[in-house]
């Protein structure tokens, strides 16, 4: 069975600060990984994803994930947070078994400005 | 263009009311998919629907939660005799639905809060 951790439940930074949220699953075949965020008072997004090739992945307002596979992880990572990165992320693992995401708990992002 | 809109917003119920749910997926998308966050929690997984198909129920809590979907396109969440455990919100998702949905990207909708008293 799929699952997913994610150690951290609430991180507090200060604005320019450095960001990993880390996150580990478990599953024995073929995963793809996504990260996805909830800014609040807006829906669910995808912030990027993960399915072959480069295990750097770029997505959108300056996120980056990298996939290490030995590891079983997909950490999350932004150089400088800005207030605006404010929100809450989840890490989400897909396998072979088509249509099923196992989300984690979550992550709640505050930057303080 | 329009995203997932899912209707009510927000549900009150009594316990052992039944209550409906409902999902309008994004225009083409033909995987459409049911996930519940409780309060603190992660989202859980409930059903994913292939067209109208379900291959996944896996993640029905018990038999008194059911969806169907008609058309191809809007997808229903039913709980017959509600529990103040089935206080949640349900977030409805749906995606193009290519390669078997594996790699797709999930769009979500705002979700329904529902408060079961």
């Amino acid at each position: 069975a799929q699952s997913v951790s994610q150690h951290n439940h609430h991180v507090i930074l200060s604005e320019a600060a450095s960001l990993e949220l880390g996150c580990n699953y478990s599953y024995g075949g073929t995963v793809n990984l996504f990260w996805y965020v909830q800014y609040p008072g807006q829906h669910l997004q995808l912030l990027l994803k993960y399915f072959s090739g480069d295990p750097l992945v770029k997505g959108i307002k300056g996120f980056e994930a990298e996939f290490i596979k030995s590891k079983f992880s997909f950490n999350l990572r932004k150089p400088s947070v800005q207030w605006s990165d404010t929100a809450e992320y989840f890490c989400a693992v897909g396998g072979t078994n088509a249509g099923k995401s196992t989300f984690g708990d979550g992550t709640t992002l505050t930057v303080k400005p | 263009g329009a995203g997932v809109s899912q209707s009510p917003s927000n549900k009150v119920t009594e316990k052992g009311k039944d209550v409906e749910l409902r999902c309008d997926p994004i225009s083409g998308h033909t995987a459409l998919y049911w996930y519940r966050q409780s309060l603190g929690q992660g989202l859980e997984f409930l059903i994913y629907f292939q067209g109208n198909s379900a291959p996944d129920k896996s993640g029905l809590p018990s038999d008194r939660f059911s969806a169907e979907r008609t058309g191809g396109s809007v997808s229903t969440l039913t709980i017959q005799r509600t529990q103040q455990e089935d206080s949640a919100v349900y977030l409805c998702a749906s995606s193009l639905g290519t390669s078997g949905a594996i790699t797709d990207t999930q769009y979500f909708g705002p979700g329904t809060r529902l408060t079961v008293l």
